[in-house]
């Protein structure tokens, strides 16, 4: 089956920096790779996604990356905010509906 | 907010006892999940249902057994509850080719 591995599993910026977060896949045929943010004492929510056939993805301060050959996707957060401070999971699937695989989550926590 | 109740929201329980965990959605998606969160492991997808009567397993279903007799209602059971089954259970819907709505969890505690 599909493995996710994500990293870090912590990660601190200061305010106003960057954060990335780095998943890999070992699946060639998954084609969705959703990544979802965790607040404290609530479900994951989606905050953006990619299929198999775009590289990159940009919705205001986040974007997204997935190279295909190498089986690896990113999420970049420019900008951070202390509101960004959160449990991030990426994902991988076959499809949208269909069972997902997730990688272990990233806390981030930005520093003001 | 997606209409996707999960109840109860906390419960403690006693090994060897059945405990069945409820999740209720108002959004008419097809498709309904159950996984568990666990430190060091992410989420991981225990049952989900692709339909009413429509249920298969995920990779961590060994312990638990669903059932979805209506639309909206989609149940996870504990047989004989264990003290590995404590966790953070999290019901998901999605529809076709739509993004995945998670409920608030559900936190277990088997003793």
């Amino acid at each position: 089956g599909e493995n996710v591995e994500q990293h870090p599993s912590t990660l601190s910026v200061q305010e106003g920096d960057s954060a990335v977060i780095k998943c890999t896949y070992s699946d060639s045929a998954s084609n969705y790779f959703p990544w979802y943010k965790q607040e404290l004492g609530k479900g994951p929510q989606l905050i953006i996604d990619i299929r198999s056939n775009v590289g990159e993805k940009k919705d205001q301060r986040i974007a997204v990356t997935l190279n295909k050959t190498a089986k690896h996707f990113s999420l970049h957060i420019t900008e951070t905010q202390p509101e960004d401070s959160a449990v991030y999971f990426c994902a991988a699937s076959k499809s949208s509906y269909q069972k997902v695989t997730f990688g272990i989550g990233t806390k981030l926590q930005v520093i003001p | 907010d997606a209409g996707i109740t999960q109840s109860p929201r906390h419960k403690v329980t006693e090994t060897g006892t059945p405990v069945t965990l409820r999740c209720h959605q108002t959004e008419n998606h097809r498709y309904m999940y159950w996984y568990r969160q666990d430190p060091g492991h992410g989420l991981r997808l225990i049952h989900y249902s692709y339909g009413v009567k429509d249920t298969d397993k995920g990779e961590v279903s060994d312990g638990y057994s669903v059932s979805r007799s209506k639309t909206e209602d989609f149940l996870l059971t504990l047989e004989s509850a264990t003290s590995s089954q404590t966790s953070v259970y999290f019901c998901a819907i999605t529809q076709d080719g739509d993004e995945a709505f998670f409920g608030q969890g559900t936190r277990l505690t088997v003793v």
